[in-house]
C-alpha cells in the first residue's frame, strides 16, 4: 500500500523559510516522478512543483519560482520542498502526491504552513 | 497563462445523473492534455478518480466516468448518492511539466 506522510509544517514569519519533507513507502521510490500540490484556506488546489524520479528534472509554478526548491533523497525514499522568503499567500495545507502515467495517482494527508507575523 | 474552467457549483438531485466539466480559457480540452479528476470532500486529501481522459482509478465505482464532451474535459456521476457530495476538481498537463488544476466545482446532493 502506498503512504505519503508529510512533515515539516508550521508557523513562520513573513520572509522567513521552512522545509517540508514527505516520507514515502510501499512503492519503488525513485521510479516516480514526485510533486508537491497546495490549498490555501477555503481555496482550491494549486500545483506547486513537480520532480522526476531521479532528480534531474524539476518544474515549478510561476508563483513559487525563484523561492521555492524541490528535491528528493531516493536513498531515504523522501521528497522535499524548501520553501525560503514566504509570504502570506503561500498560507496553506502542502500535500506531497505520487505522479503516474501523467496524474497524481496517490497522495499524502497535508502538512499545514502558515506565514503570518 | 491558460485557465482551466470549472463551474463554481452544481446540485443533482439522490440517484440523478450530473456532469461536471473542465475547459480552458483559450482552446479546447483534447487527450493530449492527460486530463484527471480529483475528490476531496472537507478537511480529506484528494481521491483520484480519473486520469487520463476516461481511465477510472483503482476502486473507484463505475458510476464514475470520464471524457471528452464537444470542447471540455467532462466527468459523469450516474445515480449520484449522498456520499457523492464533495468538491470535484480537473487538472490539465502543459506541457513542460507544468499543471493548472480548475478552481473546482462544489457538488451538492439534494
Amino acid at each position: 500500500e502506498v503512504q505519503l506522510l508529510e512533515s515539516g509544517g508550521g508557523l513562520v514569519q513573513p520572509g522567513g523559510s521552512l522545509r517540508l519533507s514527505c516520507t514515502a513507502s510501499g512503492f519503488t521510490f525513485s521510479t516516480f516522478a514526485m510533486s508537491w500540490v497546495r490549498q490555501a484556506p477555503g481555496k482550491g488546489l494549486e500545483w506547486v512543483s513537480t520532480i522526476s524520479g531521479g532528480g534531474g528534472s524539476t518544474y515549478y509554478a510561476d508563483s513559487v519560482k525563484g523561492r521555492f526548491t524541490i528535491s528528493r533523497d531516493n536513498s531515504r525514499n523522501t521528497l522535499y520542498l524548501q520553501m525560503n522568503s514566504l509570504r502570506a499567500e503561500d498560507t496553506a495545507v502542502y500535500y506531497c502526491a505520487k505522479g503516474r502515467q501523467q496524474h497524481f495517482d496517490s497522495w499524502g494527508q497535508g502538512t499545514l504552513v502558515t506565514v503570518s507575523s | 497563462q491558460t485557465v482551466v474552467t470549472q463551474e463554481p457549483s452544481f446540485s443533482v438531485s439522490p440517484g440523478g445523473t450530473v456532469t461536471l466539466t473542465c475547459g480552458l480559457s483559450s482552446g479546447s480540452v483534447s487527450t493530449s492534455y492527460y486530463p484527471s479528476w480529483y475528490q476531496q470532500t472537507p478537511g480529506q486529501a484528494p481521491r483520484t478518480l480519473i486520469y487520463n481522459t476516461i481511465t477510472r482509478s483503482s476502486g473507484v465505482p463505475d458510476r464514475f466516468s470520464g471524457s471528452i464532451l464537444g470542447n471540455k474535459s467532462a466527468l459523469t456521476i450516474t445515480g449520484a448518492q449522498a456520499d457523492d457530495e464533495s468538491d470535484y476538481y480537473c487538472v490539465m498537463y502543459m506541457g513542460s511539466g507544468i499543471w493548472v488544476f480548475g478552481g473546482g466545482t462544489k457538488l451538492t446532493v439534494l
